[in-house]
C-alpha cells in the first residue's frame, strides 16, 4: 500500500529565504507525482506535475524534483513571500492504484512578512 | 474555460438527511474522482468515474454513499441518512484522461451534520 510522508509538517520563515519541502513515497512504482497548494477553507490548486520520465519541473519560483528510485520529491521555493503562506501538498499516482492520488498530510508554510 | 465547479460550497444538514454534493468537471474532461478530507486529517480517495461508468469505488464506504457521473449533467455524491462523521470536505477533481494527466480540484463542499 502506498504511502505518502511529507517533513516538515509546519514551517515558519522570513520572507525573502528559500526553501525547501520534502516529500517521500514507500512504493516507486508511479505514474507520476503532484503538488498542490490549499489555502485556508479553500480547494486545491495544482503548481506542478512530474511524470515518472521526468527529474524536475518549474514554474516561476517553484521548482520540484523527483527521484523515483530513492522514493523522494523536493519542491523549492524562491525568495518566498508572505502570498505563498500556505498548505503544500505532495501527491502520487501509483501504477497499481489505477488513476487515484495517494496524499500526503500537507506542510503548512507560513512566510512572516 | 471554467474550472471544476461544485456546489454547494457550504451544506448543513440535520442527521438521518440526504446530502447532495454536485460536480462538474473542466470543459473537455470526462475522468472525475472524488476525495473526503475529515478535520485535521488528509485527503483521501473515494470514488473515481468516467461517463456513465463507475471505474474504482474502492475508497467509499459500503453502505449510505453513492456517486454518479450520468451522460449530461454533473456528476453527484449522495449520502444517505448522514451521521456527524460525515462532516468534512468533500473535493471533486477531473482530469482529461486518466492516470497520466494532471488533476484540477474544485473548491469543495463543506458538510456540516447537525
Amino acid at each position: 500500500k502506498q504511502e505518502v510522508t511529507q517533513i516538515p509538517a509546519a514551517l515558519s520563515v522570513p520572507e525573502g529565504e528559500n526553501l525547501v519541502l520534502n516529500c517521500s513515497f514507500t512504493d516507486s512504482a508511479i505514474y507520476n507525482l503532484q503538488w498542490f497548494r490549499q489555502d485556508p477553507g479553500k480547494g486545491l490548486t495544482s503548481l506542478l506535475l512530474i511524470q515518472s520520465s521526468q527529474r524536475e519541473q518549474t514554474s516561476g519560483r517553484l521548482n520540484a524534483s523527483l527521484d523515483k528510485s530513492s522514493g523522494r520529491s523536493t519542491l523549492y521555493i524562491a525568495a518566498s513571500q508572505p502570498g505563498d503562506s500556505a498548505t503544500y501538498l505532495c501527491a502520487v499516482v501509483g501504477e497499481t492504484s489505477g488513476s487515484r492520488l495517494t496524499f500526503g498530510e500537507g506542510t503548512q508554510l507560513t512566510v512572516n512578512p | 474555460n471554467a474550472g471544476v465547479m461544485q456546489n454547494p460550497r457550504h451544506l448543513v444538514r440535520r442527521r438521518g438527511q440526504e446530502a447532495r454534493l454536485r460536480c462538474s468537471p473542466m470543459k473537455g474532461h470526462s475522468h472525475v474522482y472524488w476525495y473526503r478530507q475529515l478535520p485535521e486529517e488528509g485527503l483521501k480517495f473515494m470514488v473515481y468515474l468516467q461517463k456513465e461508468n463507475i471505474i474504482d469505488e474502492s475508497g467509499m464506504p459500503k453502505e449510505r454513499f453513492s456517486a454518479e457521473f450520468p451522460k449530461e449533467g454533473p456528476s453527484i455524491l449522495r449520502i444517505q441518512q448522514v451521521v456527524r462523521g460525515d462532516s468534512a470536505a468533500y473535493f471533486c477533481a477531473s482530469s482529461i484522461q486518466g492516470a497520466n494527466t494532471e488533476a484540477f480540484f474544485g473548491q469543495g463542499t463543506r458538510l456540516t451534520v447537525v
